[in-house]
């Protein structure tokens, strides 16, 4: 089963600084990965995915993120962060599930990274 | 267009009580899933359902049961509420495959006092 790790429970940064939110995922042979952002008192919301191709994905509201296989990792970046970016955020990977007679997919998530951003 | 819809928003029981929290999504998406969110645990799935009138368990499946007997609903039940049942729970639905985006509700908090 796969499994991601967030090395970094918070992130306190300053307003038009820049930031990195790290991601680690196990090995696997095919690995799709997603970050998702969570405001406070919110639902979650893609920011970007990978699938394949390209190993810089751009997301929404300035974010990308860089998939590293040789690192297995998946991190996230914004050059300059603004107050509005203060949220929780989540690195996930999507893997097979199989219960009882019946086999999906679902998205195995990481404890998070707390980002506060301040002025 | 609604998305995921969860009802209710915001709910404290007693110990010992049941509920049921409702999901219901709007996107004709095959798969839906229950999670629960904790400080410092991120989310972990609960139970899944990959298509109307089958489900299974997750991660942390004890003391919980779902149903889907419509394809746009996914109910989660707790007959016997715990105070560890203490909160904030996430129904999501998305496509079948590996590659698909999936979309949450905008979350149930529950309190079990």
């Amino acid at each position: 089963a796969q499994s991601v790790t967030q090395l970094d429970s918070q992130v306190p940064v300053f307003e038009e600084a820049p930031v990195e939110l790290r991601c680690n995922y196990s090995s696997s042979v095919s690995v799709y990965l997603f970050w998702y952002v969570q405001y406070p008192n919110q639902g979650l919301q893609l920011l970007l995915k990978y699938l394949s191709g390209s190993t810089l994905v751009k997301g929404i509201n300035g974010f990308e993120a860089e998939f590293n296989k040789s690192q297995t990792s998946f991190h996230l970046r914004k050059p300059s962060v603004h107050i509005s970016d203060t949220a929780e955020y989540f690195c996930a990977v999507s893997d097979e599930v199989k219960g009882a007679n019946q086999a999906g997919t679902a998205l195995i998530f990481g404890k998070g990274t707390t980002l506060s951003v301040s002025s | 267009n609604a998305g995921v819809t969860q009802t209710p928003k915001f709910r404290v029981l007693k110990t010992g009580q049941s509920m049921t929290l409702l999901c219901a999504q709007d996107m004709n998406h095959e798969y839906m899933y229950w999670y629960r969110q904790d400080p410092g645990m991120g989310l972990r799935l609960i139970h899944y359902s990959v298509g109307e009138g089958t489900t299974a368990k997750g991660e942390v499946p004890d003391g919980y049961n779902v149903s889907r007997l419509k394809k746009q609903n996914f109910l989660l039940g707790l007959e016997s509420a715990a105070p560890s049942q203490t909160s904030v729970y996430f129904c999501a639905s998305d496509l079948p495959g590996v590659n698909t985006e999936a979309f949450f509700g905008q979350g149930t908090r529950l309190t079990v006092v």
